[in-house]
């Protein structure tokens, strides 16, 4: 069945430094990745959207890669700043078909 | 999202109860969805709508049904709530016709439901 893992574990990360996060998947072959951010008590909201024959994306202190042979993708932030705590979800779409993963918590201390 | 709204925004009822949870959007999008979050488990699709005669079940639909009233309006009702209902529920909005962002999805605040 398809499958979409992210980083279990909360990730805390120095203020100014990359956050790194992962994204993996088996058992699909999406047409798109997308990275969403979510706060606590609230939705979703759309952050960044790579298509399969794209590898890197970037938005202000935001990027992107897709790896479709490794069937993965990292999502950078850098500069981190306190702000940026949330949690972060990828979801993979292809046609009308779109699944998310359960997220990743990052936590940027001062 | 302030253009997807949800209602209530915390609901407690008790087993057996019959529950609805509404979702009202301004976005013009033609495709609605609800999904349900719990810890650990991320967003699971419990039904999706791709226009008003569209109704499609998503991955968890057992013990939920929705009614699409008209493009702005998808409703999720449980018709016999039973604890393990108890989650966070999302209704999103994506639109067809965008070659950018394909599903790309718009979500409301959501619902807090709990079920005793």
């Amino acid at each position: 069945s398809q499958k979409i893992e992210q980083n279990s574990e909360a990730l805390n990360i120095q203020e100014g430094k990359t956050a790194t996060l992962t994204c993996n998947y088996t058992n699909y072959s999406p047409a798109y990745l997308q990275w969403y951010r979510q706060d606590p008590g609230r939705g979703p909201v759309f952050l960044l959207l790579i298509r399969e024959n794209e590898k890197e994306k970037r938005k202000e202190r935001l990027k992107v890669t897709f790896d479709t042979t490794l069937k993965q993708s990292l999502f950078h932030i850098t500069a981190s700043q306190p702000a940026d705590s949330a949690t972060y979800l990828c979801a993979l779409s292809s046609a009308s078909k779109i699944i998310f993963g359960s997220g990743t918590r990052l936590s940027i201390r001062p | 999202d302030a253009d997807v709204t949800q209602t209530p925004r915390n609901r407690i009822t008790k087993t057996g109860k019959r529950i609805m949870l509404e979702c009202s959007q301004t976005k013009g999008h033609d495709r609605m969805y609800w999904y349900r979050q719990d810890p650990g488990l991320g967003l699971r699709l419990i039904y999706y709508s791709f226009d008003v005669k569209d109704i499609n079940k998503g991955e968890i639909s057992d013990g939920y049904s929705v009614s699409r009233q008209a493009q702005a309006k998808f409703s999720l009702s449980l018709e016999s709530a039973i604890p393990n209902q108890t989650a966070l529920y999302f209704c999103a909005t994506s639109d067809s016709g965008t070659r950018l962002r394909p599903d790309t999805q718009y979500f409301g605040p959501g619902t807090r439901l709990t079920v005793l």
